[in-house]
């Protein structure tokens, strides 16, 4: 077990909806995390929040949008969903703030699927 | 940007021999280098890191090694077991920017 928590574990859904899939970090980490997993794509970075801020932004769609709480749990927004966007959504979080590269704890992920 | 380039994609092997698993990085900057492995239905999990100012770390029957000159690092499994079956990802990161860039993953079937 990582320490990180995500919610829901299973999501199906209808083309053109919108879902929130939760994730709560590591207790002490400051760094979230957000990927997409398809079987063509590999583990796609999406994007990244650090105490509240976005920090970094990789292959994010306009649709998708994210956010990171008070309490440091973030949440990933999927809208006007399609049916390649059916994926295995992972959050992983770091310490973060530091010079030196982190280390990622992975979260249990949330299937995605859109029908 | 950094590109990591892991080989071979499927690696089956009898139980008990030794796996290796090979990667390869771009950015010379790059010195932070973990490995995950990834049960299906699982998150990816971390099994082992090297950074860059050391040539090798084991941990039991895991260990990797680094070649920062030639910009490659390999994951050893020694004496295999069907339990270790599962994709493995290789990632490489540097300080100041903590996204690290994935491998595609090697699928590694352990036969009994």
């Amino acid at each position: 077990d990582s320490g990180v928590t995500q919610t829901p574990k299973h999501l199906i859904t209808a083309t053109g909806q919108r879902v929130t899939l939760r994730c709560s970090p590591r207790s002490g980490d400051l760094s979230v995390y957000w990927y997409q997993q398809s079987l063509d794509q590999g583990l796609q970075f999406l994007i990244q929040y650090y105490n509240g801020e976005e920090r970094a932004k990789g292959n994010i769609l306009e649709r998708f949008s994210a956010q990171q709480f008070p309490d440091l749990h973030s949440e990933l927004n999927l809208s006007s969903l399609e049916l390649g966007d059916s994926a295995l959504y992972f959050c992983a979080s770091s310490v973060g703030g530091r010079l030196a590269a982190d280390t990622q704890y992975f979260g249990p992920g949330t299937r995605l699927t859109v029908l | 940007g950094e590109n990591v380039e892991q080989h071979p994609s499927t690696l089956s092997v009898q139980e008990g021999d030794s796996a290796v698993i090979k990667c390869t990085y771009s950015d010379s900057a790059s010195n932070y280098f973990p490995w995950y492995k990834q049960e299906l239905g699982k998150g990816p999990q971390l099994i082992i890191d090297i950074r860059s100012n050391v040539g090798e770390k084991k941990d039991q029957r895991i260990a990797v090694t680094l070649n920062k000159t030639a910009k490659h690092f390999s994951l050893h499994i020694t004496e295999t077991q069907p339990e270790d079956s599962a994709v493995y990802f290789c990632a490489a990161s540097k300080g100041g920017s903590y996204i690290p860039t994935f491998g595609r993953g090697t699928s590694l079937i352990v036969h009994p």
